[in-house]
C-alpha cells in the first residue's frame, strides 16, 4: 500500500495567519491527490481534488499544490471555522490511502 | 443536491455479519458517472477505505479486508449496501458511505454523516 505521510501531525495557529501543511507520499501518484477537512463529530468534507483543483463551493482561501510524492495545502488566511483536522488521501493506486491527519488548533 | 445516509445496526457481536445501507437522495444510483464507497474511522483515529462499487456493479475491495467484504446495490431502492463477516472488536468504527466521480475514483466528493457500529457480545 502507498504510505501517506502529514506533517506536522499538529499545529497551532491564529486567525488570519498563512498555514501551510505536507504530505508525503511513499511512492510517485502523480497528481491523484485529495484534501479533506474534519470537524468532530462531522464528516469529512472535500475540499481539494486532482491535486490542486478546488471543490465546488470551497472558498478561495484554500489551495493545493504538488505531484509526484509531495504535496501541500495552504489555507491563506485563517478563518475561525477552519480549525479542523486535515487529511491527505491518494487515490493513484489501490487501495486508496489516508494520511494520519494534521490537526489545526487554535494559538 | 445529492445526500448520502447510512443506515444499520450500532451493535453487533462478535463473529457476526455487520450490515449497513446507505440510501441516496437528490440522484440515482445507476444513472452513470460515479462510484460508491464505504470508508471507516475507528474511534479517535484515521480513515482507512473499504472498497467501492461502480454504477454498474462492478466493485473493487481492500485486500486487507477482501476476505469479508461484499457490496450490492439495489436500484429499485437507490441504495448500495456494505456486508462485514466475522467481526472483531477491531471493527468497531464509524462507517462512512460516500460518492466519487467516475473521472476521479477516489476523490469523494459527497459524504453520508457517518454512524457508528460497535462490535461488543
Amino acid at each position: 500500500d502507498i504510505q501517506m505521510t502529514q506533517s506536522p501531525s499538529s499545529l497551532s495557529a491564529s486567525v488570519g495567519d498563512r498555514v501551510t501543511i505536507t504530505c508525503r507520499a511513499s511512492q510517485g501518484i502523480s497528481s491523484w491527490l485529495a484534501w479533506y477537512q474534519q470537524k468532530p463529530e462531522k464528516a469529512p468534507k472535500s475540499l481539494i481534488y486532482a491535486a490542486s483543483s478546488l471543490q465546488s463551493g470551497v472558498p478561495s482561501r484554500f489551495s493545493g499544490s504538488g505531484s509526484g510524492t509531495d504535496f501541500t495545502l495552504t489555507i491563506s488566511s485563517l478563518q475561525p471555522e477552519d480549525f479542523a483536522t486535515y487529511y491527505c488521501q491518494q487515490y493513484d493506486t489501490f487501495p486508496f490511502t489516508f494520511g494520519q491527519g494534521t490537526k489545526l488548533e487554535i494559538k | 443536491q445529492v445526500q448520502l445516509q447510512e443506515s444499520g445496526p450500532g451493535l453487533v457481536k462478535p463473529s457476526q455479519t455487520l450490515s449497513l445501507t446507505c440510501t441516496v437522495s437528490g440522484g440515482s444510483i445507476s444513472s452513470g458517472g460515479y462510484y460508491w464507497s464505504w470508508i471507516r474511522q475507528h474511534p479517535g483515529k484515521g480513515l482507512g477505505w473499504i472498497g467501492y462499487i461502480s454504477y454498474s456493479g462492478n466493485t473493487y475491495y481492500n485486500p486487507s479486508l477482501k476476505s469479508r467484504v461484499t457490496m450490492s446495490m439495489d436500484t429499485s431502492k437507490n441504495q448500495f449496501s456494505l456486508k462485514l463477516s466475522s467481526v472483531t472488536a477491531a471493527d468497531t468504527a464509524v462507517y462512512y458511505c460516500a460518492r466519487a466521480a467516475f473521472s476521479s475514483p477516489g476523490a469523494f466528493d459527497i459524504w453520508g454523516q457517518g454512524t457508528m457500529v460497535t462490535v461488543s457480545s
